[in-house]
């Protein structure tokens, strides 16, 4: 099983603050997506990132693919009460299995 | 986006009912399908990867006979949880990808099973 890490695994910010989620493994993935789920809905998807060291910014939030290709980070400047919910993040190798991380609940306070 | 829809969204059901859930691909012809479950505010868990055609492979863990999975077309992928127990209440997803090759998989809206 190639297990994906998550942390924080809660926060709680005000709105206006900056937060840096972080997804880590000791595997090597060819490529990480990253999903923003609500609170009985699917995930979806944000952002697909498959080169090392690879940025990728999508208005104000930014996601780094590492060097080696086994974690990743998501960054939102200037959170809005509109970007609460669960962000996921998952890897693949062969596009055809998808290992997601332990997840992070995000909640931004008006 | 693609879209993916699950029938029903909710369902309720009495132990020792079976429950179907279906996964259907509305604007693409979807070779591989998933099916996870979801506990509140914890991650997705594979349960099964359904390739069109055969049989589907399930995650270590997850008891295929209780657990039906049927990928009988290109576009529709049904779970059925055969005598349910309360224990199998969650949220159940399902996603689908065109292509083999792709890393992209789209996401259903999710079914919510309760079991009394």
């Amino acid at each position: 099983t190639q297990l994906l890490e998550q942390s924080p695994q809660f926060l709680s910010i005000q709105e206006g603050e900056n937060l840096t989620v972080y997804c880590n493994s000791s595997s090597v993935f060819s490529s990480l997506q990253w999903y923003r789920q609500e609170p009985g809905e699917g995930p979806v998807l944000l952002v697909t990132v498959v080169t090392g060291g690879e940025v990728k910014k999508l208005k104000r939030l930014t996601f780094q693919f590492g060097d080696a290709r086994k974690d990743s980070s998501l960054h939102i400047t200037a959170a809005q009460p509109g970007d609460t919910g669960l962000y996921l993040c998952a890897g693949s190798n062969t596009g055809n299995q998808f290992y997601f991380g332990t997840g992070t609940s995000l909640t931004v306070i008006p | 986006g693609a879209v993916v829809s699950q029938h029903p969204s909710r369902v309720i059901c009495k132990s020792g009912t079976s429950v179907k859930i279906e996964c259907r691909s509305l604007d693409f012809q979807a070779t591989t399908m998933f099916w996870y479950r979801q506990f509140p505010k914890q991650s997705l868990m594979l349960m099964a990867t359904s390739n069109e055609g055969s049989k589907a492979t399930y995650e270590q863990g997850v008891e295929k006979d209780k657990f039906l999975i049927n990928h009988a077309s290109l576009t529709l992928s049904t779970l059925t949880v055969t005598s349910a127990h309360p224990e199998d209440s969650s949220f159940y997803i399902c996603s689908s990808k065109w292509d083999r090759s792709t890393d992209t998989q789209y996401f259903g809206p999710g079914t919510r099973l309760t079991v009394l």
